[in-house]
């Protein structure tokens, strides 16, 4: 009975490098969250994905972030060119279609840039 | 965009006292839900509030959602050392459909219990 799967657990990039975080949604579940969370701070919204479709990505900065979630495979955050404040936990969460069904959390990767 | 504030940011209480956290909203609520971040963990869904006035226990847990759907408060009863972490309250907005959508946190409050 597998929750929503991220990983990696921990990622270090130097700056200017490319960073990729994956999560893979619990079963039957078809909806897709990205959430960040910097220290001592509250989840923020990035992205909402379902298979093949970005349905709402209000939070996500304008350049250097994507996510994707295709037919196959796991969802994928993909940051670019990082710098030091894209350091932070990033949460991929998953719910049904069902609106009132909670979301179920990944442990998070926790992404350190150099 | 839409603001939930929650006070205090942080407590610290001795084990058996008893925790309130709030939460306040400037717009209507539609729902609140309540979630825990153990340190290191990740967000865990505890429960969720619907109808205005309504109160839901969970053993020592009580939530509450106020009359005005704009407030909502967790309330811990005799706090033991396995309670302590962040507690969250998170509006998720209805959509017209009914089907999922974001959350939105609040800002937190981070409960440390100490023997």
């Amino acid at each position: 009975n597998a929750g929503v799967m991220q990983n990696p657990r921990h990622l270090v990039r130097r700056r200017g490098q490319e960073a990729r975080l994956r999560c893979s949604p619990m079963k039957g579940h078809s909806h897709v969250y990205w959430y960040r969370q910097l220290p001592e701070e509250g989840l923020k919204f990035m992205v909402y994905l379902q298979k093949e479709n970005i349905i709402d990505e209000s939070g996500m900065p304008k350049e250097r972030f994507s996510a994707e979630f295709p037919k196959e495979g796991p969802s994928i955050l993909r940051i670019q060119q990082v710098v030091r404040g894209d350091s932070a936990a990033y949460f991929c969460a998953s719910s049904p279609v069902q609106g009132d069904q909670p979301q179920h959390f990944g442990d998070g990767t926790r992404l350190s840039i150099l | 965009g839409q603001q939930v504030m929650q006070i205090p940011q942080y407590q610290h209480v001795q084990e058996g006292e008893d925790f309130t956290t709030y939460c306040n909203s400037s717009t209507t609520l539609s729902n609140i839900q309540w979630y825990k971040q153990r340190p290191g963990g990740h967000p865990v869904f505890l429960i969720q509030l619907v109808k205005s006035g309504e109160v839901k226990k969970q053993k020592r847990l009580t939530f509450q959602f106020g009359e005005a759907k704009k407030n909502s408060s967790l309330h811990i009863t005799a706090t033991q050392t396995t309670d302590v972490g962040t507690y969250f309250c998170v509006h998720r907005p209805l959509t017209y459909t009914g089907t999922a959508s974001k959350l939105t946190f609040g800002t937190g409050t981070r409960l440390q219990v100490t023997l």
